[in-house]
């Protein structure tokens, strides 16, 4: 079983819809929790840290649920510009913020 | 603005060659960390290092090596190249690791697109 699991999707969307997708993770020791995007061809870039209250940026909402060990992102109002693969991204309490990446999911946005 | 510079943004090579891959961060973190990321395997870990001439293997170190001799400077060695290893290589940095989330964000350089024939 992969430490960090994502559904691969792809998810294709209609622009205006909103879309949520989950990542759930298998060590308890996990400290700190990201969401990264990706676009094609380019390097990820955090789209935003996870915090145990829950956290929202514009259109952007993540959820952490630690009894559950599973992390959400739910994008409301899609955009074509939100077309991309989502990476998942938990560090554990070990030195160098050592990080596991999830495979990501790839979102389409379309007209 | 923050950067993470990689010597190649492209590399073709032939098998047994010796490869170099370098990285260099601007924004004096501690940490360094070499990825590969293929299709349907997302990014896994090669190298780490959060120190100077500090280094840690990660999830997949067979076949590489590297080297940390300054602080902003982490490289990436093939010592002998391979098909297999033909892959997209990322560069990351990190600030030192504390309780704040956001210090653990890691920031990638653009990538290496390598092949190796």
């Amino acid at each position: 079983r992969k430490e960090v699991e994502q559904d691969p999707g792809p998810f294709n969307v209609p622009e205006g819809a909103t879309v949520a997708f989950n990542c759930t993770y298998s060590n308890s020791a996990s400290q700190s929790f990201f969401w990264y995007r990706q676009d094609c061809r380019k390097e990820p870039k955090l789209l935003m840290s996870v915090y145990s209250s829950g956290n929202e940026d514009g259109r952007f909402t993540a959820q952490l649920n630690r009894a559950s060990q599973y992390i959400s992102l739910l994008i409301r109002d899609s955009k074509l510009s939100d077309s991309a693969t989502y990476l998942c991204v938990v560090t554990a309490i070990t030195n160098a913020g050592k990080s596991t990446f999830g495979d990501g999911t790839t979102l389409t946005v379309k007209p | 603005d923050v950067k993470v510079t990689q010597s190649s943004r492209y590399l073709v090579k032939r098998t047994g060659e010796k490869v170099f891959l370098e990285c260099v961060q601007d924004m004096d973190h501690e940490n360094m960390f070499w990825y590969r990321q293929d299709p349907g395997l997302g990014l896994r870990l090669i190298y780490f290092s959060y120190d100077v001439k500090m280094k840690e293997k990660g999830d997949i170190p067979e076949g590489y090596s590297v080297s940390r001799e300054k602080k902003e400077r982490f490289s990436l060695v093939l010592e002998s190249a391979s098909t297999n290893q033909t892959s997209m290589y990322l560069c990351a940095s990190s600030p030192t690791t504390s309780g704040r989330a956001d210090h653990n964000e890691q920031f990638f350089g653009p990538g290496t697109r390598l092949t190796v024939l």
